[in-house]
């Protein structure tokens, strides 16, 4: 069964305090991971998808890498307006169907 | 406007009753899903479309039934609605060559 855990749960960070959300996932024929920012009220929006070892993608503050068994998404001198849900999910083979596997999520405030 | 959109976006029902959400597609893909998230759980697939003729169960489909009506229209009904189906619920899209999804902003659903 695919699995994917994050952690912290959430995170408190001041205005230009740079730190990391991990995503660390089990499953069987990796496909792609995939960042999502997820607002109040507001459906989960796409960042970024990662589809192997190594590889890495960037958009504005934000920077994701993945390894064989974890993701990272660094946020680097965050902003208050990228305090948001921080959504990480998998995509295991075609065998699955192109279903996603979900982890809870990060809460990430960042204060002025 | 939005690519993905989902009507109603709120409703308070009551235990017993037939409730169906809606969701339509602007962005041309073929496949939809509809998932439910819950404090503490994540997202969960509920059911997933390829085309309108392809109709799959996800993780969590008792108690749902979904119609693809177009290739642009997805459905989600809930035969006999029950308090445990409180939940926030997304529909999604995706093209077969990516495999990123695409949220609508969500339904917020209380049954009573």
């Amino acid at each position: 069964e695919d699995q994917v855990t994050q952690s912290p749960e959430a995170l408190r960070l001041q205005e230009g305090e740079s730190s990391s959300l991990n995503c660390s996932y089990t499953v069987s024929g990796l496909r792609g991971l995939f960042w999502y920012r997820q607002d109040p009220g507001k459906g989960p929006e796409f960042l970024f998808t990662l589809y192997s070892a190594g590889e890495e993608k960037e958009k504005e503050r934000l920077k994701a890498t993945l390894t064989k068994k974890e993701s990272f998404l660094h946020i680097t001198a965050p902003k208050p307006e990228d305090s948001a849900t921080y959504l990480c999910a998998v995509q295991a083979g075609e065998t699955s169907g192109s279903r996603l596997t979900f982890g809870e999520g990060t809460q990430l405030t960042v204060n002025p | 406007d939005a690519d993905v959109t989902q009507t109603p976006r709120n409703r308070i029902t009551k235990t017993g009753k037939r409730i169906m959400l809606e969701c339509s597609q602007t962005k041309g893909h073929d496949r939809m899903y509809w998932y439910r998230q819950d404090p503490g759980l994540g997202l969960r697939l509920i059911y997933y479309s390829f085309d309108v003729k392809d109709i799959n169960k996800g993780e969590i489909s008792d108690g749902y039934s979904v119609s693809r009506q177009a290739q642009a229209k997805f459905s989600l009904s809930l035969e006999s609605a029950i308090p445990n189906q409180t939940a926030l619920y997304f529909c999604a899209t995706s093209d077969p060559n990516y495999f990123a999804q695409h949220f609508g902003d969500g339904t917020r659903l209380s049954i009573l």
